[in-house]
């Protein structure tokens, strides 16, 4: 298996510019999660789905951040407008079920830089 | 992430000796404890997992404990190894998703 596969993996846009994140989970695997990654906060969850539908959201900083599963099979993070403080490491990551104790597979990671 | 405390922030040691890195967690419905580890520009991966049914787990060189009444658990390395330099992250889990400490920076000198 290949993995959790993200894109692009590196991305440097414009303030005000819209930003999509893309995932692909691990084949077979029912959950989904976004997580982004700063110095300062360290990981932080931002949305996880189970069975391509959105659990908790809690974590969205605003609503310039919005995501996506239409499919089992890939999910989209997209910011809209950017800005210069969501510059950060996007990870997205899947487990095979959902709930504790279930290893969650993170992806490379998505570095994105908003100038 | 607010519900796992973890430190040291970064630990250095010379290659050879033990490292011990420590978290607490504040929700006692947590029953699982991963360790991820997480070299510089790559993802995090999972190096070892406990329970809560479990106290104490090790694997080579890494090993875990878990006092679920002082809600702390340890992540122990012996013989470091200067390949063993990494973040590594504490995580707790009690429902769909896992929080985070925010890491400890381990180095490890030759």
């Amino acid at each position: 298996d290949a993995g959790v596969i993200q894109s692009p993996r590196h991305e440097v846009t414009e303030m005000g510019q819209e930003v999509t994140l893309r995932c692909k989970p691990i084949s077979g695997h029912n959950s989904l999660f976004w997580y982004r990654q700063t110095m300062m906060r360290g990981l932080e969850l931002l949305i996880y789905f189970n069975n391509n539908v959105p659990i908790d959201d809690s974590g969205m900083p605003e609503d310039r951040f919005s995501a996506k599963m239409p499919n089992a099979s890939f999910s989209t993070l997209k910011i809209q407008p950017s800005e210069p403080r969501d510059s950060a490491v996007y990870f997205c990551a899947s487990s095979l079920v959902a709930g504790p104790g279930n290893t969650i597979y993170f992806g490379e990671g998505s570095w994105l830089t908003v100038v | 992430g607010e519900n796992v405390e973890q430190h040291p922030s970064t630990l250095s040691v010379q290659e050879g000796d033990s490292a011990v890195i420590k978290c607490t967690y504040s929700d006692s419905a947590s029953n699982y404890f991963p360790w991820y580890k997480q070299e510089l520009g790559k993802r995090p991966q999972l190096i070892i997992d406990i329970r809560s049914n479990v106290g104490e787990k090790k694997d080579q060189r890494i090993a875990v404990t878990l006092n679920k009444t002082a809600k702390h658990f340890s992540l122990h390395i012996t013989e470091t190894q200067p390949e063993d330099s990494a973040v590594y992250f504490c995580a707790e889990g009690s429902g769909y998703a896992l929080n985070f400490g925010k890491g400890t920076s381990l180095l490890v000198t030759p």
